[in-house]
């Protein structure tokens, strides 16, 4: 079956512009999760959808967004583009049952460039 | 809240050697555990978990992960490094409840380089 798509693989944006991410989990996942990959903090939890949802949240300022569509397809947003934002962000996808453990597929990612 | 230590940053072993990648961890209860492989510009791959019972788990391409509740700790080791083993490995922990269900808590990571 298909894995998690992550578009665009690539972009260059500059201070203060906007970006948008988009995600295509798994068929049949419910929840995706995004998380940033940066050398200096490792990788960080930014936010998790389920069922249109933000069921779970990180440390990020609220320039950080992300939304749900009711086909489990996930967008972030990062509004306001700093020189630091500059990562590989990734997306997960999982069942996202409440009880018992939810491994994560994760996507190539999309790593974001800020000039 | 759930953390997650790898001592080394950066490992060099030869080819055909063993490896031993060590990851300990914090959380109150029974964690579910994982180690991912990132090979450059790529995403995370799921190398093994564990989540109860035998505390030993195979894993996708000869890795194995051995869990010791007394240490908090879930090595990870291969009996033979092939040179496409080269990448960066992560260990994460996920709690089994609570608000954070389902969320990944990784370690740093740990570079792997396999000379020939």
């Amino acid at each position: 079956k298909a894995g998690v798509t992550q578009t665009p693989r690539y972009l260059i944006k500059t201070r203060g512009q906007q970006v948008t991410l988009s995600c295509s989990p798994i068929s049949g996942h419910r929840s995706v999760s995004w998380y940033q990959q940066t050398p200096g903090q490792g990788l960080q939890f930014l936010f998790e959808y389920f069922s249109e949802t933000q069921r779970n949240k990180g440390n990020f300022p609220g320039r950080f967004s992300g939304r749900q569509f009711s086909n489990s397809r996930s967008e972030m947003n990062v509004s306001t583009l700093e020189l630091g934002d500059s990562a590989l962000y990734l997306c997960a996808s999982s069942k996202g049952q409440s009880s018992g453990a939810n491994v994560l597929t994760f996507g190539a990612g999309s790593r974001l460039t800020v000039l | 809240a759930q953390s997650v230590t790898q001592p080394d940053i950066h490992i060099t072993v030869s080819e055909g050697a063993s490896l031993e990648l060590r990851c300990n961890y914090s959380y109150g209860a029974t964690p579910y555990l994982f180690w991912y492989v990132q090979s450059p510009g790529q995403g995370l791959q799921l190398l093994l978990k564990y989540f109860s019972g035998d505390t030993l788990v195979q894993g996708i391409k000869g890795f194995e992960a051995e869990f010791k509740r007394s240490q908090s700790s879930f090595n990870l080791r291969k009996p033979s490094v092939h040179w496409s083993d080269a990448a960066e490995y992560f260990c994460a922990v996920q709690a089994d409840r609570g608000s954070t269900l389902g969320r990944l808590y990784f370690g740093r990571g740990t570079q792997l380089t396999v000379w020939p």
